[in-house]
């Protein structure tokens, strides 16, 4: 059976903290990650990855797939409290998208 | 502004009543998806939708019926719903589906309370 699997569930830091989130997958049939980030509602898209070892870059947040290891990390440096959200990852396996349960994100001031 | 609205925001129905959710995506997508989020759960593939036709019905209990009358519009209706049902629904849109490499865009999701 297809799943993803984020780590940790829940995270608090101070603001200007760096944090690193994990998602960790086994799927069948690998065609794409994407992390998403979700603040009130709705989940707004943060990057895709298909590729292993090229690290996608958007400001303060960075991503890299490790498909040999099957994972992908998401790092935000300087975080800020506009930050704190739940994180979202998700793989797309048989074009079908898989999705975790999320990383809580607490920045605290 | 995502391009991807939901009405109602928010809805509290019994489980005798019938209503519906809408979506509707101003993004000239294809594909239009209806998912489930319950909380500290993954999400929840309901349906999918390209160019009007379902694609994907995720074993989805018949209390729930989807309707895309077009590419742009796409409804749930909703009757007998139990109280379990109770969650976020969220619409999502794409530009098209089946490469597996389309990002998907949500819309703010309708929040549903079943008493």
């Amino acid at each position: 059976e297809d799943k993803v699997v984020q780590s940790p569930l829940s995270l608090v830091v101070h603001e200007g903290d760096t944090v690193t989130l994990n998602c960790s997958y086994e799927v069948t049939n690998f065609r794409s990650l994407l992390w998403y980030k979700q603040e009130k509602k709705a989940p707004t898209f943060l990057f895709m990855l298909t590729s292993s070892g090229i690290e996608k870059k958007s400001g303060r947040l960075s991503s890299i797939l490790d498909k040999k290891e099957l994972f992908s990390i998401l790092n935000i440096t300087a975080t800020q409290t506009g930050d704190s959200a739940i994180y979202l990852c998700a793989v797309y396996s048989n074009y079908q998208l898989i999705w975790g349960a999320g990383t809580k994100l607490i920045i605290k001031p | 502004e995502t391009g991807v609205t939901q009405t109602p925001r928010h809805l509290v129905m019994g489980m005798t009543n019938k209503k519906s959710l809408k979506c509707e995506q101003h993004l000239g997508h294809n594909a239009m998806y209806w998912y489930k989020q319950s909380a500290k759960k993954p999400l929840e593939l309901m349906f999918v939708y390209s160019l009007e036709e379902r694609v994907e019905n995720n074993s989805v209990p018949s209390r729930f019926s989807p309707e895309c009358p077009n590419s742009s519009h796409l409804f749930l209706h909703l009757h007998t719903l139990q109280p379990e049902d109770s969650a976020l629904y969220l619409c999502a849109s794409s530009q098209e589906t089946g490469r597996g490499r389309e990002t998907q865009y949500f819309g703010p999701g309708t929040r549903l309370l079943v008493l």
